[in-house]
Parts: C-alpha cells; sequence; structure tokens
C-alpha cells in the first residue's frame, strides 16, 4: 500500500497563476483533510472532506477551493496565488468519527514569487 | 478557539536519558489525543494515541493523558539521536478533525 500520495512534490508559481494539488489515498479512508505548514505557525486545516461528496471549511481557507473526487482522491486549488501561499501543503487521511488517526502524504512544498 | 499548547524548544537531552514532552489543551470536549513525530523536511508520522485516562506504553514510548488538568504528555526512554525530532501533540474532540500544537523541537546528543 502506498498510503497517502500527493503530486507534485515541488511547484514554484508567479503571483495570479493557478494550479492544483492532487491527493490520493489507498486505505479505503472516509476522511480526507489539507493543512499548510509554515514556520512558526503549526500545522492549519485548510479544508476537509469528512466523507465522499462532502466537503467543510478549515482554519485558514480562504483563497482555496477542494473537490472530492471520489473516496480515494481530493484536490486542492489555488485560483489565483499569492505570496502569502508559499507554505508546505500537506494532505490527510483518516477513517473518520470520534477516534480520529490521520495519517499524512509527503508534502508539497510551493512557492510562489 | 480550540488551543493546544506546546513548549516550543528545544528540549535538550542526552543519549539514554528519559525525554518528557508536554502539551495542554483547552476544549474539556476533547476525546481523542496524538503525538506525531516530524523530521526536519519530512511530513508528520503519528507514533501514538491515547484516548482514556492514564498511561499507555509502547515499545520505549509512553503516553500519559490527565483529563481533569486537560494535560497529555509523552514520555521516550533510553533517548537516541534518531529520535531528534519535532513532536506534534494534537486533540480530536469526537468530530472529524484535529487541532495541532505547534511542536517541540528535541534534540538528543550522542
Amino acid at each position: 500500500n502506498a498510503g497517502v500520495t500527493q503530486t507534485p512534490k515541488f511547484q514554484v508559481l508567479k503571483t495570479g497563476q493557478s494550479m492544483t494539488l492532487q491527493c490520493a489515498q489507498d486505505m479505503n479512508h472516509n476522511s480526507m483533510y489539507w493543512y499548510r505548514q509554515d514556520p512558526g505557525m503549526g500545522l492549519r486545516l485548510i479544508y476537509y472532506s469528512a466523507s465522499e461528496g462532502t466537503t467543510d471549511k478549515g482554519e485558514v481557507p480562504n483563497g482555496y477551493n477542494v473537490s472530492r473526487l471520489n473516496k480515494r482522491e481530493f484536490s486542492l486549488r489555488l485560483e489565483s496565488a499569492a505570496p502569502s501561499q508559499t507554505s508546505v501543503y500537506f494532505c490527510a487521511s483518516s477513517e473518520g468519527g470520534s477516534y480520529n488517526e490521520q495519517f499524512f502524504g509527503p508534502g508539497t512544498r510551493l512557492t510562489v514569487l | 478557539q480550540k488551543e493546544v499548547e506546546q513548549n516550543s524548544g528545544p528540549l535538550s537531552v542526552p543519549e539514554g536519558a528519559i525525554a518528557s514532552l508536554n502539551c495542554t489543551y483547552s476544549d474539556r470536549g476533547s476525546q481523542s489525543f496524538f503525538w506525531y513525530r516530524q523530521y526536519s523536511g519530512k511530513s508528520p508520522e503519528l507514533i501514538m494515541f491515547i484516548y482514556s485516562n492514564g498511561d499507555k506504553e509502547d515499545g520505549r514510548f509512553t503516553a500519559q493523558l490527565n483529563k481533569a488538568s486537560q494535560y497529555v504528555s509523552l514520555l521516550i526512554r533510553d533517548s537516541q539521536p534518531s529520535d531528534s525530532a519535532t513532536y506534534l501533540c494534537a486533540v480530536g474532540g469526537g468530530y472529524s478533525t484535529l487541532t495541532f500544537g505547534k511542536g517541540t523541537m528535541l534534540l538528543v546528543s550522542p
């Protein structure tokens, strides 16, 4: 099992460009998450999908959109990238429910110039 | 606003010593508690979880939970240089999301 996979691993964008970060999991998990991690700020939740067909905002959703394509895949889109979105992005998945062990992908390092 | 607080460190311990990492949380309704290890440039890796008051041991790791004091800790016995990493505490409240602390950096010197 690959667990949680993310593409791309690295990306450089210019301000105003758009891109989609891809995430897939092969653990048959119900819930999927997108986080960003910045120095001194810890992990912050951007969006999550508690189950296939649902998505909800997290702590820092502005400037992002998500799509739960199917049970396996959850994408994060930046419509018009800004330098403030320079960060490391992690996707995670879990079975969901009350006891919520989350498993993380390897991350995407994004730089917006 | 749910908060999870950790000392940022670094916590420095000699090889073979016990490292003690601490975490406090604000939401009394929290039900699940997790410790993640994150090496520099890598993603967080789940190493322990605990749901009930008391201690839970797994190899060299012991998680301790005190819900009355809203306090979670992680003890690492016989610390090794390979344990040098940032340790993230995460707390869940009976719904799908977790709140993460900012992490404590642990440095184990040979």
